[in-house]
């Protein structure tokens, strides 16, 4: 069965303080790994896209790496406007076309 | 802002009732996909159109049917509502249908049930 899952399920970081989120998967089919950061009561935004294993993205704080069987979203010097939830969703190939799926996501907590 | 755009913003109706959900996609878009979050379950993949036809389904219930008209709006129809069926749910666009290119997902701002 195809499934994504997220670690650790919340984070507590000082600021200034880098760690590394998790994302494990196991899917057939694989076509992208997406991470998306959401804030409560808002829909996810759009951070990274990884295709193949190996690759590596980065933007500002944040770089996410790709393996076959997991992805990680480093966070370094976090400040308290990286607060959110960042969410893993991986996409495979389905019936017809192809399904997404999301992990629960890992709650980060970055205080001053 | 995401560019796709979700009403209501809210909706509270009582059980047994219908309603009708709105999504309009980013411009240039032709992929629309359906989302529902509650606290319990995550963000869970409903249905996926494309250019008007229908190209995958998650775990969507039978109650619960979708539809892209021909200007890639779309609208999600939920009957026969249950207590259980409180929830966000969420409208995304992308471009592609398939990987190769940009096909990352752009998120509304959901729609926030509450079933009495």
């Amino acid at each position: 069965e195809d499934q994504v899952t997220q670690s650790p399920e919340a984070l507590r970081l000082q600021e200034g303080e880098s760690s590394s989120l998790n994302c494990s998967y196991t899917v057939s089919g694989l076509r992208g790994l997406f991470w998306y950061r959401q804030d409560p009561g808002k829909g996810p935004e759009f951070l990274f896209t990884l295709y193949s294993a190996g690759e590596e993205k980065e933007k500002e704080r944040l770089k996410a790496t790709l393996t076959k069987k997991e992805s990680f979203l480093h966070i370094t010097a976090p400040k308290p406007e990286d607060s959110a939830t960042y969410l893993c969703a991986v996409q495979a190939k389905n019936t017809g076309g192809f399904k997404t799926i999301f992990g629960a996501g890992t709650r980060l907590f970055v205080k001053a | 802002d995401s560019g796709v755009t979700q009403t209501p913003k809210h909706l509270i109706t009582a059980t047994g009732q219908r309603v009708t959900l709105r999504c309009s996609p980013r411009s240039g878009d032709l992929s629309v996909y359906w989302y529902q979050q509650s606290l319990d379950q995550g963000l869970q993949f409903l249905i996926q159109y494309y250019n008007g036809e229908e190209r995958a389904k998650g775990n969507i219930l039978e109650r619960f049917s979708a539809q892209q008209f021909p200007d890639l709006h779309s609208e999600l129809n939920l009957s026969s509502l249950e207590l259980g069926d409180s929830a966000l749910y969420f409208c995304a666009s992308s471009v592609a249908l398939l990987a190769g290119g940009d096909n990352e997902q752009f998120f509304g701002p959901g729609t926030r049930l509450t079933v009495l």
